[in-house]
């Protein structure tokens, strides 16, 4: 079954601490993006890269990290400079920039 | 930012057609208009997009103003599976996509 997974689907952490949330895709798609979605909100985009070793910030980078070493992997890191990380983050990949994305199930991120 | 516009929710009853409108009116030339939809925490799924002529697929069909000002997604006949939050995008440097607030579609049997 080809598609995007991310894990794990809850993670809970404490303030102060980093966190890495795992995205992978076996679609062979070049593009890979990262969102973050507030409670009845739309999603806002935090990192996309274009291709393996490349990536570019979004709206909201300020506080996140990410790397892609793999092309089917985009790791998003949450430091503990982000000031309001709970929310719900969802990694979304595409054939290239120009269409469509696909989306993977998120993963809700609470941290107190 | 490119902006788009929608009604917070929309009714629709089983097996009846929806029109679900949006307004973009400061869309450039090159903005794709997109149509993505979202249950509740699930990620959004791809539903149509298009850039001046109205585009069919086997979920929806697209209609697009002739000033691209506002756009329309058509489901022709809606089921209790259609219920979802649908989002109008624009896609203003290929492949960026923002996101505004969306219809939450409602289907009554």
């Amino acid at each position: 079954d080809g598609g995007i997974t991310q894990s794990p689907k809850y993670l809970f952490r404490k303030e102060g601490q980093n966190v890495t949330l795992s995205c992978e895709q076996n679609l062979n798609h070049d593009a890979m993006y990262w969102y973050r979605q507030d409670p009845g909100q739309g999603l806002r985009l935090i990192y996309y890269s274009q291709i393996v070793n490349d990536f570019q910030k979004g709206d909201i980078a300020e506080g996140y990290s990410v790397s892609r070493e793999k092309k089917e992997s985009f790791p998003l890191t949450v430091t503990s400079a982000q000031k309001n990380p709970t929310a719900f983050y969802l990694c979304a990949s595409s054939i290239d920039r120009e269409l469509e994305q696909y989306f993977g199930p998120g993963t809700r991120l609470t941290v107190t | 930012d490119a902006k788009t516009t929608q009604p917070n929710s929309m009714e629709s009853n089983e097996e009846e057609p929806v029109h679900l409108p949006c307004n973009h009116s400061t869309i450039s030339g090159t903005d794709y208009i997109h149509w993505y939809r979202q249950l509740p925490s699930q990620g959004p799924e791809y539903v149509i997009h298009g850039l001046t002529s109205n585009v069919n697929n086997r979920m929806a069909s697209l209609a697009i103003a002739e000033d691209r000002k506002s756009s329309t997604l058509i489901l022709h006949r809606a089921t209790l599976r259609d219920a979802a939050v649908y989002y109008c995008i624009l896609d203003i440097q290929g492949g960026k996509l923002i996101f505004g607030q969306g219809t939450e579609l409602s289907v009554k049997p």
